[in-house]
């Protein structure tokens, strides 16, 4: 079953600008992760940020994360054209490790 | 960094017969492994968390008996899509993870199976 929603379903923007990502789940977490995934390829894991955080960067990267309200966001600044890909957010809950994946957001960066 | 590599990246079936797809952990030892599947412009659905040396634990509504799993070694699990149809067309992808809870998965590069 599918833990989260995301919003928007689909981005696109010009090189330079920034890009935000919305996430929403359901249940209690352990942590949060999100994925970026090109075309036809596997997963690569961006950001994980446990439940006991609120914030967390990664170079370009900036996830946030609000348990009260079940959502996370997930910031690209200065995108490029190589930022353009599908992102999800994945929820890790209980004690069995799987993560749950959210719908995913197409992000396409124009040059 | 930690590896997954999984074979074959493409593979075309006629309806009835079956194929193995396998998912090994390179440098690291890997005791779950989990299979998820992909439809075009949709998100990863979980099948089933593969366990080594034991039963693996399926997801509601995946049938077991169509998707065999084997885990047989600390590197190396299979997913068998068995008298495939066309219905089974999709994109399967296997994870795992090299440290305990509270990490990130690594990926395979996952397999594009086409059944005509």
């Amino acid at each position: 079953s599918q833990q989260g929603e995301e919003d928007p379903q689909a981005l696109s923007i010009q090189e330079g600008e920034n890009a935000t990502m919305n996430c929403s789940y359901k249940t209690s977490i352990n942590n949060l992760q999100w994925y970026r995934q090109n075309s036809g390829r596997g997963l690569v894991h961006l950001i994980l940020i446990r439940s006991n955080e609120r914030e967390k960067h990664s170079g370009r990267l900036r996830v946030t994360l609000d348990t009260s309200k079940k959502s996370s966001s997930l910031l690209i600044t200065a995108s490029r054209a190589a930022d353009t890909a599908s992102y999800f957010c994945a929820t890790d809950a209980g004690n069995t490790g799987k993560l749950i994946f959210g719908q995913g957001t197409t992000l396409q960066v124009k040059p | 960094g930690a590896v997954v590599s999984q074979h074959p990246s493409r593979v075309i079936c006629k309806s009835g017969t079956s194929v193995k797809i396998e998912c090994r952990s390179l440098d690291f030892q890997a005791t779950t492994m989990f299979w998820y599947r992909q439809f075009p412009k949709q998100s990863l659905m979980l099948m089933a968390t593969s366990n080594e040396g034991s039963k693996a634990t399926y997801e509601q509504g995946v049938e077991k008996d169509k998707f065999l799993i084997n885990h047989a070694s600390l590197t190396l699990s299979t997913l068998t899509v068995t008298s495939a149809h066309p219905e089974d067309s999709s994109f399967y992808i296997c994870s795992a993870r090299d440290q305990q809870y509270n990490s990130p998965l690594h990926f395979g590069n996952g397999t594009r199976l086409t059944v005509t």
